[in-house]
Protein backbone atom coordinates (compact mmCIF):
# COMPACT_ATOMS: atom_id res chain seq x y z
CA UNK A 1 0.00 0.00 0.00
CA UNK A 2 1.49 3.51 -0.87
CA UNK A 3 1.60 5.22 2.43
CA UNK A 4 3.62 7.70 4.60
CA UNK A 5 3.47 7.32 8.14
CA UNK A 6 4.35 10.09 11.24
CA UNK A 7 5.42 9.25 14.23
CA UNK A 8 7.44 11.30 17.35
CA UNK A 9 5.00 13.44 18.51
CA UNK A 10 3.98 14.09 21.61
CA UNK A 11 4.32 16.99 24.71
CA UNK A 12 7.69 19.16 25.33
CA UNK A 13 8.52 21.91 27.07
CA UNK A 14 9.33 25.27 25.73
CA UNK A 15 13.04 25.47 24.18
CA UNK A 16 13.31 21.60 24.14
CA UNK A 17 13.76 19.58 21.58
CA UNK A 18 11.58 16.19 19.38
CA UNK A 19 12.73 14.98 15.85
CA UNK A 20 9.40 13.54 13.77
CA UNK A 21 9.63 10.57 11.25
CA UNK A 22 7.60 9.57 8.51
CA UNK A 23 8.12 6.63 7.03
CA UNK A 24 7.06 5.56 2.84
CA UNK A 25 6.26 2.63 1.59
CA UNK A 26 4.50 1.37 -1.90
CA UNK A 27 6.55 3.91 -3.87
CA UNK A 28 9.83 4.80 -5.12
CA UNK A 29 10.80 6.84 -2.34
CA UNK A 30 14.42 8.61 -3.53
CA UNK A 31 12.78 9.89 -6.52
CA UNK A 32 10.64 12.41 -4.68
CA UNK A 33 10.80 15.73 -2.94
CA UNK A 34 9.24 15.71 0.38
CA UNK A 35 7.82 18.45 2.17
CA UNK A 36 6.91 18.94 5.81
CA UNK A 37 3.31 20.87 6.59
CA UNK A 38 2.22 21.71 10.26
CA UNK A 39 -1.80 22.48 11.30
CA UNK A 40 -2.24 24.13 14.85
CA UNK A 41 -5.18 23.37 16.47
CA UNK A 42 -8.15 24.83 15.10
CA UNK A 43 -5.74 27.13 12.26
CA UNK A 44 -4.88 26.13 8.69
CA UNK A 45 -2.23 24.55 7.10
CA UNK A 46 1.30 26.28 6.70
CA UNK A 47 4.36 25.00 4.77
CA UNK A 48 7.17 24.19 6.75
CA UNK A 49 10.24 22.74 5.22
CA UNK A 50 10.66 20.61 1.90
CA UNK A 51 13.93 18.48 0.97
CA UNK A 52 15.29 17.61 -2.66
CA UNK A 53 15.28 13.77 -3.57
CA UNK A 54 19.03 13.55 -2.89
CA UNK A 55 18.66 16.03 0.25
CA UNK A 56 21.77 18.27 -1.64
CA UNK A 57 18.52 21.53 -1.55
CA UNK A 58 16.26 22.05 1.99
CA UNK A 59 14.10 25.15 2.16
CA UNK A 60 11.80 26.20 5.22
CA UNK A 61 9.54 28.58 6.24
CA UNK A 62 11.24 32.35 8.06
CA UNK A 63 9.50 31.36 11.37
CA UNK A 64 11.61 27.67 11.21
CA UNK A 65 14.81 28.71 9.88
CA UNK A 66 17.56 28.05 12.32
CA UNK A 67 15.82 25.78 14.58
CA UNK A 68 14.01 23.13 12.43
CA UNK A 69 16.51 20.51 10.39
CA UNK A 70 14.90 18.53 7.44
CA UNK A 71 16.93 15.37 6.65
CA UNK A 72 16.16 11.90 4.69
CA UNK A 73 17.54 8.71 4.66
CA UNK A 74 17.00 6.98 1.24
CA UNK A 75 18.12 4.05 2.32
CA UNK A 76 15.19 3.27 5.19
CA UNK A 77 12.83 5.59 3.09
CA UNK A 78 12.27 7.96 5.82
CA UNK A 79 12.04 12.02 6.20
CA UNK A 80 12.59 13.37 9.12
CA UNK A 81 12.25 17.07 11.12
CA UNK A 82 14.56 17.81 13.82
CA UNK A 83 13.11 20.05 16.19
CA UNK A 84 15.13 22.57 18.25
CA UNK A 85 14.56 25.50 20.72
CA UNK A 86 10.74 24.98 20.41
CA UNK A 87 7.89 27.48 21.19
CA UNK A 88 4.41 27.54 22.34
CA UNK A 89 3.26 28.08 18.68
CA UNK A 90 4.67 25.18 16.76
CA UNK A 91 2.42 22.97 18.47
CA UNK A 92 0.46 21.52 15.55
CA UNK A 93 -0.40 18.39 13.67
CA UNK A 94 3.03 17.71 11.61
CA UNK A 95 2.31 16.35 7.77
CA UNK A 96 4.96 15.15 5.86
CA UNK A 97 3.43 14.72 2.37
CA UNK A 98 5.13 13.82 -1.08
CA UNK A 99 5.98 16.62 -3.49
CA UNK A 100 7.80 19.58 -4.40
CA UNK A 101 4.83 21.85 -5.71
CA UNK A 102 2.07 19.36 -5.07
CA UNK A 103 0.96 16.98 -2.35
CA UNK A 104 -0.84 14.09 -4.33
CA UNK A 105 0.15 11.73 -0.75
CA UNK A 106 -0.37 13.13 2.91
CA UNK A 107 0.49 10.90 6.14
CA UNK A 108 -2.04 10.76 8.74
CA UNK A 109 0.18 13.18 10.85
CA UNK A 110 1.37 13.41 14.05
CA UNK A 111 0.77 15.83 16.87
CA UNK A 112 2.44 17.28 19.56
CA UNK A 113 2.29 20.14 22.35
CA UNK A 114 4.93 22.43 23.32
CA UNK A 115 3.68 23.50 27.19
CA UNK A 116 5.22 23.57 30.59
CA UNK B 1 6.73 35.86 1.53
CA UNK B 2 3.62 35.42 -0.97
CA UNK B 3 0.74 36.13 1.20
CA UNK B 4 -2.78 34.02 -0.29
CA UNK B 5 -5.98 35.35 0.47
CA UNK B 6 -9.22 33.12 0.20
CA UNK B 7 -12.76 34.40 0.06
CA UNK B 8 -15.42 34.06 1.87
CA UNK B 9 -14.20 32.76 4.76
CA UNK B 10 -17.61 30.86 5.16
CA UNK B 11 -19.80 29.40 1.94
CA UNK B 12 -23.13 27.89 2.30
CA UNK B 13 -24.42 26.49 -0.50
CA UNK B 14 -27.67 24.18 -1.54
CA UNK B 15 -26.54 20.54 -2.20
CA UNK B 16 -26.98 20.85 -6.80
CA UNK B 17 -25.89 24.71 -6.55
CA UNK B 18 -22.90 25.82 -7.81
CA UNK B 19 -19.79 26.95 -5.41
CA UNK B 20 -17.14 29.42 -6.40
CA UNK B 21 -14.64 29.98 -4.28
CA UNK B 22 -11.79 32.50 -4.74
CA UNK B 23 -7.55 32.65 -3.95
CA UNK B 24 -5.71 35.99 -4.22
CA UNK B 25 -2.27 35.90 -4.06
CA UNK B 26 0.18 39.20 -2.98
CA UNK B 27 1.74 38.44 -6.08
CA UNK B 28 2.28 36.78 -9.22
CA UNK B 29 2.71 33.44 -8.75
CA UNK B 30 2.13 32.15 -12.56
CA UNK B 31 -0.08 29.52 -12.75
CA UNK B 32 1.31 27.43 -9.74
CA UNK B 33 -1.49 27.30 -7.63
CA UNK B 34 -3.26 24.14 -6.48
CA UNK B 35 -6.27 23.57 -4.08
CA UNK B 36 -6.74 20.92 -0.83
CA UNK B 37 -9.70 19.92 0.48
CA UNK B 38 -9.76 18.86 3.97
CA UNK B 39 -12.42 17.11 5.65
CA UNK B 40 -12.65 17.17 9.56
CA UNK B 41 -10.23 14.99 11.30
CA UNK B 42 -8.55 13.63 7.82
CA UNK B 43 -5.52 14.85 5.96
CA UNK B 44 -5.69 17.35 3.22
CA UNK B 45 -6.32 15.33 -0.15
CA UNK B 46 -4.90 17.53 -3.53
CA UNK B 47 -7.66 18.53 -5.76
CA UNK B 48 -6.29 20.72 -8.36
CA UNK B 49 -2.85 21.53 -9.52
CA UNK B 50 -1.43 24.15 -12.05
CA UNK B 51 -4.18 26.50 -11.67
CA UNK B 52 -6.61 24.09 -13.35
CA UNK B 53 -5.34 19.93 -13.72
CA UNK B 54 -7.69 17.78 -11.63
CA UNK B 55 -5.95 14.89 -9.88
CA UNK B 56 -5.91 11.91 -10.17
CA UNK B 57 -9.51 10.62 -9.42
CA UNK B 58 -11.18 13.79 -8.66
CA UNK B 59 -14.76 14.37 -10.08
CA UNK B 60 -15.49 16.20 -13.25
CA UNK B 61 -17.56 18.68 -11.31
CA UNK B 62 -14.49 20.38 -9.67
CA UNK B 63 -12.66 23.00 -11.67
CA UNK B 64 -10.04 25.66 -11.54
CA UNK B 65 -9.10 28.91 -13.24
CA UNK B 66 -7.03 31.89 -13.04
CA UNK B 67 -4.04 33.42 -13.53
CA UNK B 68 -1.02 35.30 -11.99
CA UNK B 69 -2.95 36.80 -8.35
CA UNK B 70 -6.44 35.73 -8.97
CA UNK B 71 -7.85 31.83 -8.69
CA UNK B 72 -11.00 30.32 -8.20
CA UNK B 73 -12.22 26.64 -7.58
CA UNK B 74 -15.41 25.88 -9.05
CA UNK B 75 -17.27 23.07 -7.73
CA UNK B 76 -20.85 22.32 -10.27
CA UNK B 77 -22.90 20.58 -8.48
CA UNK B 78 -22.25 20.55 -4.84
CA UNK B 79 -22.52 17.08 -3.16
CA UNK B 80 -23.40 16.53 0.69
CA UNK B 81 -19.57 14.93 0.54
CA UNK B 82 -17.92 18.43 -0.39
CA UNK B 83 -18.75 19.90 3.04
CA UNK B 84 -14.84 20.43 3.90
CA UNK B 85 -12.23 23.35 4.20
CA UNK B 86 -10.76 24.34 1.04
CA UNK B 87 -7.12 25.57 0.60
CA UNK B 88 -5.24 27.41 -2.16
CA UNK B 89 -1.69 27.28 -2.08
CA UNK B 90 0.95 28.98 -4.24
CA UNK B 91 4.36 27.32 -5.00
CA UNK B 92 6.12 29.33 -7.40
CA UNK B 93 8.57 30.27 -5.11
CA UNK B 94 11.07 28.47 -2.52
CA UNK B 95 8.72 29.59 0.47
CA UNK B 96 5.43 28.25 -0.47
CA UNK B 97 2.04 29.17 1.55
CA UNK B 98 -1.85 28.59 1.80
CA UNK B 99 -4.54 30.63 2.42
CA UNK B 100 -6.21 31.01 5.13
CA UNK B 101 -8.96 28.39 3.81
CA UNK B 102 -12.79 28.72 2.47
CA UNK B 103 -15.33 26.59 4.80
CA UNK B 104 -18.03 24.99 2.47
CA UNK B 105 -21.29 24.22 4.07
CA UNK B 106 -23.73 22.22 2.78
CA UNK B 107 -27.41 24.39 3.19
Amino acid sequence: EVQLVESGGGLVQPGGSLRLSCTASGFTFSIYWMTWVRQAPGKGLEWVANIKEDGSEKHYVDSVKGRFTVSRDNAKNSLYLQMNSLRAEDTAVYYCARGRGTFDLWGQGTMFTVSS
Amino acid sequence: EIVMTQSPATLSVSPGERATLSCRASQSVRSNLAWYQQKFGQAPRLLIYNTSTRATGIPARFSGSGSGTEFTLTISSLQSEDCAVYYCHQYDNWCHSFGQGTKLEIK
